[in-house]
């Protein structure tokens, strides 16, 4: 079956300190792996996808098979970065199965 | 990127009466779309996949005829919640692929809330 975790409920991070959100998962196959942000009274929307091997808004995933990690990192954190963060993994054009979310809530 | 969008945004109802909520792709077509169900302080759990021409496909342990999807256009999905009680309260989200294009991205509705007295 697919999991995905995230330990981390809660992350507070100074303004300026580096970010890392932890996400793990569990699947024999290859996973398409994402991350979604929540921002307050807002929609869940992508992040970024582990294909893409992207940066967006700063915010970097390595996916590492060998330890099945999808870790989500900024180097300098921005208090607009406060939000919910939701890894998902995806296998085909199944739908995501998510993670259940950290907050990461950024102090000034 | 593409919208989809829910209505109503908020509903409360009365122990018993059935409840519709629509889901609308604004400018894309969806063959598929996902219902979403959120506790408190909780994850995305999918209810549903929502296939448009047939029928549902229910994840294990929803009933299907306590939440009657109906997909009956490449733009709306509707999910109903019958003889509402107070444990079907919750946030409800729904999701949509856009089939001409990259079907690889869902994109989220901004979900109903749905209160149960």
């Amino acid at each position: 079956a697919q999991r995905v975790t995230q330990p981390e409920k809660l992350l507070s991070v100074f303004k300026g300190a580096p970010v890392e959100l932890k996400c793990n998962y569990s699947y024999s196959g290859s996973p398409e792996l994402f991350w979604y942000v929540q921002y307050s009274r807002q929609r869940l929307q992508l992040l970024l996808r582990h294909i893409s091997r992207e940066s967006i808004k700063g915010f970097t995933a390595d996916l590492n098979k060998g330890e099945t990690s999808f870790h989500l990192k900024k180097p300098f954190a921005q208090e607009e970065d406060s939000a919910m963060y939701y890894c998902a993994l995806r296998r085909g054009n199944t739908p995501l199965v998510f993670g259940k979310g950290t907050r990461l809530s950024v102090i000034a | 990127g593409a919208v989809v969008s829910q209505h109503p945004s908020w509903v409360i109802c009365k122990s018993g009466t059935s409840v519709k909520i629509e889901c609308r792709s604004l400018d894309f077509q969806a063959t598929t779309m996902f219902w979403y169900r959120q506790f408190p302080k909780q994850s995305l759990m999918l209810m549903a996949t929502s296939n448009e021409g047939s029928k549902a496909t229910y994840e294990q342990g929803v009933e299907k005829d306590k939440f009657l999807i109906n997909h009956a256009s490449l733009t709306l999905s509707t999910l109903t919640v019958t003889s509402a009680h107070p444990e079907d309260s919750s946030f409800y989200i729904c999701s949509a692929h856009d089939a001409g294009t990259d079907a690889r991205e869902q994109f989220f509705g901004p979900g109903t809330r749905l209160t149960v007295l």
